[in-house]
């Protein structure tokens, strides 16, 4: 079992839906879960940090923590084709700045 | 504030020959993390340093080395390349080295080994 599981993907929603993204983890000590951004040839960009359990909202982000079911989710409203990149799930388990990724998810907002 | 900087961004090299990499954090930022992110196995963890002392290690061979200065910019080394090594290697700087802390990219080094 991977530390952190992602879907692949390839996720395609139309432009104005909500596009959901989903992450499972194994190690129940982990503390600290990030979403990034990956265009392609680009570098990871962080979108969201979510430390405790419930919802965190960020304009058109909001992650979801629940422990209890090891899950992490990214939801994005109004999805914009300018969304369509890859969306990585990170997890620190209180190893300093050591972050384990997910293989991502690749996201496809068509207009 | 600059973000964190790493050069070069392009590196092509032959089998069996060596490497440095260079990572400059934000201005203020203590820990740097480096990443290796090839197509098959995603972005993984190859060591974190703070404050000049490695603090984690992830799972790869002895090849992959660093060490970080006290103007917190690092340096990570391969030795004897191998095709495998070809990679986009990440650093990421943040504050400190606390679990909680947000890590910022650098652009990449892209690294071909032929």
């Amino acid at each position: 079992q991977k530390e952190v599981e992602q879907n692949s993907g390839p996720l395609s929603v139309p432009e104005g839906a909500i596009a959901s993204l989903n992450c499972t983890y194994s190690d129940r000590g982990s503390q600290s879960f990030f979403w990034y951004r990956q265009y392609s040839g680009k570098s990871p960009e962080l979108i969201m940090s979510i430390y405790s359990n419930g919802d965190k909202e960020d304009g058109r982000f909001t992650a979801q923590l629940n422990k209890a079911s090891q899950y992490v989710s990214l939801l994005i409203r109004d999805s914009q084709p300018s969304d369509s990149a890859t969306y990585l799930c990170a997890v620190n388990n209180n190893q300093g700045g050591k972050l384990i990724f997910g293989q991502g998810t690749e996201l496809s907002v068509k207009p | 504030k600059a973000g964190v900087t790493q050069t070069p961004r392009y590196l092509i090299k032959t089998r069996g020959q060596q490497v440095t990499l260079s990572c400059s954090p934000i201005s203020g930022h203590r820990s740097v993390s480096w990443y290796q992110q090839t197509p098959g196995q995603g972005l993984q963890f190859l060591f974190e340093y703070f404050s000049e002392t490695q603090r984690n290690k992830g799972n790869f061979p002895g090849r992959f080395s660093g060490r970080q200065f006290s103007n917190s910019r690092s340096e990570m080394n391969v030795s004897t390349l191998e095709l495998g090594d070809s990679a986009l290697y990440l650093c990421a700087s943040s504050l400190d080295s606390i679990s909680t802390d947000t890590q910022y990219f650098g652009p990449g080094t892209r690294l071909t080994v032929l």
